[in-house]
């Protein structure tokens, strides 16, 4: 079974400072999508960046880049330029690429992010 | 505690049928959650109940989905008439509040809803 890490609960950074979130997932598929979903206070999920398994190269949107190692099944988020309203909560989530009747995203606990004026 | 449970696991009806989807939050958590998933639009927060009570169903997409949380330990997704297009895996998932460092949520296997 696939299992998503997140080790930091929570975390503090000034704006304007770069920070970078962990997470570790656990697979034994070699096709699989990873994200990276914001949930800010109205708790609607928002798609942060998407990184698909069999892509070296890493994913970037704006501010926000991941630095996936594959081998070391490690997928941090790397916020740059932080500002007041990356402050939310922030799930790592992990889906194979063929998905089957038994199979569904699985997420971390989350990090809560707070950007400090 | 065995986390969020949801039943079905697997829902495969048929276009017009009426679908009920179940969730029991972990014992204690007074914040409830109902989110569905789909490729094209990732996940979307359909309703969230405060102590029993829904605050926020803007993410109900029409009247055909409804949400009751008739006791602290239950709340019910249901689809009527249920359409092809509602086919996706719904969460339910749960937490103590909203706004402290212990906040997180904890979510539900999922179900995955099939609409033929």
């Amino acid at each position: 079974a696939q299992t998503v890490t997140q080790s930091q609960p929570e975390m503090s950074v000034q704006e304007a400072e770069t920070v970078t979130l962990s997470c570790t997932y656990d697979t034994s598929e070699s096709n699989y999508y990873l994200f990276w979903y914001k949930q800010p206070p109205s708790r609607q999920m928002i798609l942060v960046i998407r990184q698909e398994a069999y892509k070296q190269q890493n994913a970037t949107e704006n501010r926000f880049s991941v630095n996936f190692q594959k081998a070391a099944k490690s997928f941090s988020l790397k916020i740059s330029d932080s500002q007041l309203g990356d402050t939310a909560m922030y799930f790592c989530a992990f889906m194979k690429r063929e998905m089957n009747r038994d199979d569904k995203i699985i997420f971390g606990k989350g990090t809560r992010l707070h950007i400090l004026p | 505690d065995a986390g969020v449970i949801q039943s079905p696991r697997h829902e495969v009806t048929e276009m017009g049928q009426e679908v009920t989807l179940r969730c029991k939050p972990i014992s204690g958590h007074d914040y409830l959650f109902w989110y569905r998933q789909t490729m094209m639009r990732g996940l979307e927060l359909l309703i969230y109940f405060n102590n029993n009570v829904p605050i926020d169903d803007s993410g109900m997409p029409e009247d055909r989905f409804s949400a009751k949380m008739p006791n602290a330990s239950f709340s019910t997704l249901k689809i009527q008439p249920s359409e092809p297009r509602d086919s996706a895996v719904y969460f339910c998932a749960s937490s103590f509040g909203l706004a402290s460092s212990t906040d997180t949520q904890y979510f539900g296997p999922g179900t995955r809803l099939t609409v033929l």
